[in-house]
């Protein structure tokens, strides 16, 4: 399968600490993105990163990416209640667009 | 404001019937996907299209087709429903394709059962 993989499946943090989510792909990776899913909605473009970046920042959102790896990671700093979702990677493989399975994260207040 | 629809939002279906999805969007994108998502495997293309008349196949398209008339709609049928069919439904769209594919906007999703 051309999937990415993510880690971790699932993730539970407290209000105000950091999130890390990872993601990772088995072929190379050229411009790679992050959605977020709300639960029952649609997926909402948080990023993208291109092959020539090692880090971007938005907001409270950090995204590094290393092609050597074909791996990728999302911080989400000083996090809120707000944030609980599932979030997905997304990446160029095989002449289409290939999502990760998803981190789904719970942020407890 | 630009958006992407999708309808029905929930539907229920009999196996063997022919099931029709319907997308919709006023981004006057050329590009429109359709991928569905069940627990445990994510996102998973299923067709896709780069413009008027063009159609592609995804990574699960045994069991579906779509096609594509116009910019605005991209309807997906399943030809005949099967429970492995069941999951929720998403369409979306885009401004660029290929390998510098950005953004993607997504409906909210059309949830099938089929019994």
């Amino acid at each position: 399968s051309q999937q990415g993989e993510e880690d971790p499946q699932a993730l539970s943090i407290q209000e105000g600490e950091n999130a890390t989510m990872n993601c990772s792909y088995k072929t190379s990776i050229n411009n790679l993105q992050w959605y977020r899913q709300n639960s029952g909605r649609g997926l909402v473009h948080l990023i993208l990163i291109r092959s020539n970046e090692r880090e971007k920042h938005s907001g409270r959102l950090r995204v590094t990416l290393d092609t050597s790896k074909k791996s990728s990671s999302l911080l989400i700093t000083a996090s809120r209640a707000a944030d609980t979702a599932s979030y997905f990677c997304a990446a160029f493989q095989g002449g289409k667009l290939i999502f990760g399975q998803g981190t789904e994260l719970s942020v407890k207040p | 404001d630009a958006e992407i629809t999708q309808s029905p939002r929930h539907k229920i279906t009999e196996t063997g019937r022919q099931v029709t999805l319907a997308c919709h969007q006023t981004w006057n994108h050329n590009n429109m996907f359709w991928y569905r998502q069940d627990l445990g495997h994510g996102l998973r293309l299923i067709h896709y299209s780069y413009g008027v008349q063009d159609t592609n196949k995804g990574e699960v398209s045994d069991g579906y087709s779509v096609s594509r008339s116009n910019t605005e709609d991209l309807p997906l049928t399943l030809e005949s429903a099967a429970s492995s069919q069941t999951s929720v439904y998403f369409c979306a769209s885009s401004a660029l394709a290929g390998v510098n594919t950005g953004e993607l906007f997504f409906g909210e999703g059309s949830r099938l059962t089929v019994l």
